[in-house]
């Protein structure tokens, strides 16, 4: 079956270390994978793309990583600050360019301790 | 930026009655839309995709005749609960495709949370 899975339901980060999180999905082909954040209450807020043909992406403290043959993506947000608490969310464009709906994971809650 | 408004935010209708949520475009024209429902601590998951000018798509398990879906003009769409019930109780997120000018993205609106008693 197909599944999106992203780790743990919450993980705690102390203020200043980087942040790391991971995104697995079994059973589809992305052409591009995308990172939203999402406050509570609020839509998803985009961070990232990554395509199929890139390996890296990095945006200011950010960096995405893309590994299709192990079918995982990586989400760093280095010298992290407590705003950065926030679920943060991967999804999937299996069509690419965004013309069809994204498939997201369920997320995961990232808390920043000062 | 590219920015998507809903309205209303949050909604309280009582079972039974009808309940319509509009999603716009404020600065860029979208031909695609999109629908999504998310339950506490769940997933988005898309129920439809909303074509200006055509019958909207929706996925499996989605009923119709219940999320009447209208994308009447490049920069609104308009989904409609019919007859809610409790379990319809949810937060609401609409999408518009745009381009970014490094390629086609989707924009995501603040949502709208209903709540049917």
């Amino acid at each position: 079956s197909q599944k999106i899975e992203q780790n743990s339901e919450a993980l705690n980060i102390q203020e200043g270390k980087t942040a790391t999180l991971t995104c697995n999905y079994t059973n589809y082909s992305p052409a591009y994978l995308q990172w939203y954040r999402q406050d509570p209450g609020r839509g998803p807020v985009f961070l990232l793309l990554i395509r199929e043909n890139e390996k890296e992406k990095r945006k200011e403290r950010l960096k995405v990583t893309f590994d299709t043959t192990l079918k995982q993506s990586l989400f760093h947000i280095t010298a992290s600050q407590p705003a950065d608490s926030a679920t943060y969310l991967c999804a999937l464009d299996l069509s690419g360019g965004g013309a069809d709906g994204l498939t997201f994971g369920k997320g995961t809650h990232l808390i920043i301790q000062p | 930026g590219a920015v998507v408004s809903q309205h209303p935010s949050w909604v309280i209708c009582k079972s039974g009655t009808s309940v319509k949520i509009e999603c716009r475009s404020l600065d860029f024209q979208a031909t695609t839309m999109f629908w999504y429902r998310q339950f506490p601590k769940q997933s988005l998951m898309l129920m439809a995709t909303s074509n200006e000018g055509s019958k909207a798509t929706y996925e499996q398990g989605v009923e119709k005749d219940k999320f009447l879906i209208n994308h009447a003009s490049l920069t609104l769409s308009t989904l409609t609960v019919t007859s809610a019930h409790p379990e319809d109780s949810s937060f609401y997120i609409c999408s518009a495709r745009g381009w970014s000018g490094a390629g086609y993205e989707q924009y995501f609106g603040p949502g709208t949370r209903l709540t049917v008693t």
